[in-house]
């Protein structure tokens, strides 16, 4: 059974920063792609990073772009989203979530991450 | 970026009503569309990709179909456990998501 447990939010003051992780099983991690998402109090969803399969590529939404940091232990079967220079904004909580295939929509989702920037 | 507006807002019917969401691409996204419901405190569940197939485990009551820039999600006969939040999320450019449809029982 594919499972992603999510750990590591909490409350944070601006500027700081926070490591979410993301662990994996009932698949390989490294078989396919992984996303993170975010979904701010009240608010819709809004995709945050990616990183690739077969080449571990990573990609940034421009809200998070230069700040956070995609990455992925595979002898640990973990995701993780490193996140620096927190704002306000980036409060919300933070889903993992497995591609379906290449460049498939997410078929799986961890249970979600709440992180709160304040101070 | 490619946004994606999903019209209406709220959708208000009874179980039993057929309920049709529509979600609008502002450039063409071929068929790399995708749907799915969301409950209060739940993570999002994958309904649709790729315009029309239906993930596995997903009733048949769900269908989805439209290409291009024009995409829409049918449940053909509400059940109670239909009422929710439905989202699109493109893939032609990165990953966008729609604003949502909330889905109320009338």
């Amino acid at each position: 059974e594919v499972q992603l447990l999510e750990s590591g939010g909490g409350l944070v003051q601006p500027g700081g920063s926070l490591r979410l992780s993301c662990a994996a099983s009932g698949f390989t991690i490294s078989s396919y792609g992984m996303n993170w998402v975010r979904q701010a109090p009240g608010k819709g969803l809004e995709w945050v990073s990616s990183i690739g399969v077969t080449d571990g590529k990573t990609y940034y939404a421009d809200s998070v772009k230069g700040r956070f940091t995609i990455s992925r232990d595979n002898s640990k079967n973990a995701l993780f989203l490193q996140m620096n220079s927190l704002r306000a904004e980036d409060t919300a909580v933070y889903f993992c979530a497995k591609e379906l295939g290449f460049a498939k929509p997410f078929d799986y989702w961890g249970q979600g991450n709440l992180v709160t920037v304040s101070s | 970026e490619i946004v994606l507006t999903q019209s209406p807002g709220t959708l208000s019917l009874s179980p039993g009503e057929r309920a049709t969401l529509s979600c609008r691409a502002s450039q063409s996204v071929s068929n790399y569309l995708a749907w799915y419901q969301q409950k209060p405190g739940q993570a999002p569940r994958l309904l649709i990709y790729d315009a029309s197939n239906r993930a596995t485990g997903i009733p048949a009551r769900f269908s989805g179909s439209g290409s291009g820039t024009d995409f829409t999600l049918t449940i053909s006969s509400l059940e109670p456990e239909d009422f929710a939040v439905y989202y699109c999320q493109q893939r032609r450019d990165w990953w966008t998501f729609g604003q949502g449809t909330k889905v109320e029982i009338k």
